[in-house]
């Protein structure tokens, strides 16, 4: 079956714009989570959306944000665009989600931003 | 709060020799443990995880993991490397049973691997 798909995979914006980053997980998986993936700071946890609620959420301004909606597809948006938010996006879906059950995630390929 | 310490940012293994990456974790109750593997310019991949069923765990491509509790280490071996296993490895953790699960990586080890 298809595995977890993300669009763009490269784009380039300009500081203080916004974008978009599309996810469609894996058919039938409820929870879609996001990482930030930097050279410096490594994979960090953005969120967590179960059903359409988001369940967990990570240590990042409120510049990013995001929703999931029936289909269980989700979009993560980030505002006002910093230099610093250059990195690998990566989404990552579950048949039941993180909360501790164990359940195994799996990872889109990512979508590159790059902001200049 | 959990964390994660893999140790060696870089190992370099000669082809056909023994790989062992270590992943070192901090938890107050034993966590799911996963390492996954991340070629380049691509997201990452499952190799194996461990659920509590048994302390050694395979997972594909011939890597496995043992758990050892008062170690509190969970390492990554092969017993013989290929070119194709050049790539970064993350070692992770999840809370078990914690509302807060999502996974907490640490900062990878990348294989490079000599003909």
């Amino acid at each position: 079956k298809a595995g977890v798909t993300q669009t763009p995979r490269y784009l380039i914006k300009t500081r203080g714009q916004q974008v978009t980053l599309s996810c469609s997980p894996i058919s039938g998986h409820r929870s879609v989570s996001w990482y930030q993936q930097t050279p410096g700071q490594g994979l960090q946890f953005l969120f967590e959306y179960f059903s359409e609620t988001q369940r967990n959420k990570g240590n990042f301004p409120g510049r990013f944000s995001g929703r999931q909606f029936s289909n269980s597809r989700s979009e993560m948006n980030v505002s006002t665009l910093e230099l610093g938010d250059s990195a690998l996006y990566l989404c990552a879906s579950s048949l039941l989600g993180q909360g501790g059950t164990g359940n195994t995630i799996y990872f889109g390929e990512g979508s590159w931003l790059t902001v200049v | 709060a959990q964390s994660v310490t893999q140790l060696g940012s870089h190992v370099s293994v000669s082809e056909g020799a023994l790989v062992l990456l270590r992943c070192n974790y901090s938890s107050s109750v034993p966590p799911y443990l996963f390492w996954y593997v991340q070629y380049p310019n691509q997201g990452l991949q499952l190799l194996l995880k461990y659920t509590s069923a048994a302390t050694l765990v395979k997972g594909i491509n011939g890597f496995e993991a043992e758990f050892k509790k008062s170690e509190t280490s969970f390492h990554l071996t092969k017993p013989s490397a290929h070119m194709s296993d050049a790539a970064e490895y993350f070692c992770a953790v999840s809370d078990r049973g914690g509302s807060q699960g999502n996974l907490i990586f640490g900062k990878g080890t990348k294989l490079s691997v000599k003909p």
